[in-house]
């Protein structure tokens, strides 16, 4: 069974650039999460697709980054305008819908640099 | 607020036992994980506790208090293999049942 990948391993833009990353969760997992690890700091929360709605948005930091996942299946989160402050790791983690006991699969992530 | 806490790092030496401790206070409380990371990649589940008391898994055990908000992570025989980021988490309960995570215990494994 394929683990969840994600799309680029890195990337490097410049501040005021736009930059799209991709979640592949695990086929039939119906949770999607995405996390970010900013350098020194706890993996935090960004938001929660159930399917293709989302489920909780609370983390996402203001609205220069968008998320969707259309047809339930990948999702994406495009960040437009980076900013330099926008740096660090983002993982995408996917699960089972219901059981509580069922843990986050988590993808390798992506490190972003904006400079 | 939402707050957990673990040590910062920790050494241990091959072939010993190492006991890593979180402590937790969150508005919601739906079961806390644990979490093994190598650096530059994935963490990878351990173990899971919501009730109280201990649960064995191979060399790995996790220990759960919920009215102390206290869990720890007991790594025995240790190996070299087993240096990496140790992470804590809460799963909060609510509508989403997003996990809350610590900020993580850097374990370095000497021969």
């Amino acid at each position: 069974e394929a683990g969840v990948t994600q799309f680029p391993s890195h990337s490097v833009i410049e501040k005021g650039q736009t930059v799209t990353l991709r979640c592949d969760p695990i086929s039939g997992h119906d949770n999607l999460y995405w996390y970010r690890r900013v350098m020194g700091k706890e993996i935090k929360f960004l938001l929660h697709f159930v399917k293709e709605s989302k489920q909780d948005e609370s983390g996402m930091p203001n609205n220069r980054f968008l998320a969707e996942r259309t047809g339930g299946t990948y999702s994406t989160l495009k960040v437009q305008p980076a900013e330099l402050e926008d740096s660090g790791v983002y993982f995408c983690a996917s699960s089972l819908l219901g059981p509580l006991n069922s843990p986050l699969h988590f993808g390798n992530g992506t490190r972003l640099t904006v400079t | 607020g939402q707050n957990i806490d673990q040590p910062t790092e920790m050494t241990a030496t091959e072939g010993a036992i190492v006991q890593i401790n979180c402590t937790y206070q969150t508005s919601g409380f739906n079961g806390l994980f644990w979490y093994q990371q190598h650096a530059g990649e994935a963490p990878t589940f351990l173990s899971y506790n919501v009730l109280d008391g201990l649960e064995e898994k191979g060399r790995f055990s996790s220990f759960l208090s919920r009215s102390k908000g206290y869990s720890y992570l007991l790594l025995k025989e240790l190996q070299m293999k087993d240096s990496a980021s140790y992470l804590c988490a809460v799963r909060n309960g609510g509508a989403t049942n997003k996990l809350i995570f610590g900020t993580g215990t850097l374990l370095a494994v000497q021969p």
